[in-house]
């Protein structure tokens, strides 16, 4: 079983609504981030968290918008968005951040996105 | 410019044979790790293997190794003894010193074990 834990594992909304994306981990670990998966294609980042903050942003539209309440949870708050928004969203924590960073990303199972 | 590159999109292997996934990557910093991860079809992202850019050993972690070919800049995956769960896309990854937070994957390989 993943140590990382991600909910719900699917959801569907429509492009008015607002939802939100969760992710924690008991790890310990101090770097979180959010990956977005199309089908048949490889994970692409989003956005990273270190000790709480962003430290990463791949330019992602505002319509995605995350949160790190506590070094332990993740979310990403989802606000209009479109159907190409449809996806896999993964969830990853890693115990070191910056230059210490060598060790291995540990991924949740993701939440399945479908727009409408 | 493709960091990394998986020119196998799919592969085929017999049970209890031996394969080899290819990867290559293009960096031009001297310190960078490279990682292999399995995705079931639950998409949840197993990490396999990592070998450093400095390791002068290959990598092995039970049934599978790294062909690491620094001057060549390839990482190969090599799963010996395939199982019927083995059966799942591949990714190559890489990450760099200088940017050591983002992990960049490869367009993965899909590897089916048939009996």
């Amino acid at each position: 079983d993943t140590e990382v834990t991600q909910t719900p594992k699917h959801l569907v909304m429509g492009m008015t609504n607002k939802k939100s994306l969760k992710c924690e981990q008991h790890m310990g670990h101090r770097a979180m981030y959010w990956y977005k998966q199309k089908a048949k294609k490889p994970p692409e980042l989003m956005f990273v968290y270190s000790y709480e903050k962003l430290s990463i942003n791949e330019s992602v539209p505002s319509r995605f918008s995350p949160e790190c309440p506590n070094s332990s949870l993740l979310n990403l708050h989802l606000h209009a968005l479109q159907p190409e928004d449809s996806a896999l969203y993964l969830c990853a924590s890693s115990h070191f951040v910056g230059l210490a960073n060598t060790g291995e990303l540990f991924f949740g199972e993701g939440s399945r996105l479908t727009v409408l | 410019a493709q960091k990394i590159t998986q020119t196998q999109p799919g592969m085929f292997v017999q049970e209890k044979e031996a394969v080899t996934l290819d990867c290559t990557y293009d960096t031009s910093d001297p310190s960078y790790g490279l990682f292999w991860y399995k995705q079931p079809s639950s998409g949840e992202m197993i990490f396999l293997i990592y070998q450093g850019s400095y390791d002068q050993q290959n990598a092995t972690e039970g049934r599978y190794s790294l062909n690491f070919q620094k001057a060549r800049k390839s990482a190969n995956l090599v799963i010996s003894a395939s199982q019927l769960g083995d059966s799942a896309m591949y990714f190559c990854a890489m990450r760099e010193a200088y940017n050591t937070d983002k992990l960049i994957f490869g367009t993965g390989t899909r590897l089916q074990v048939f009996p």
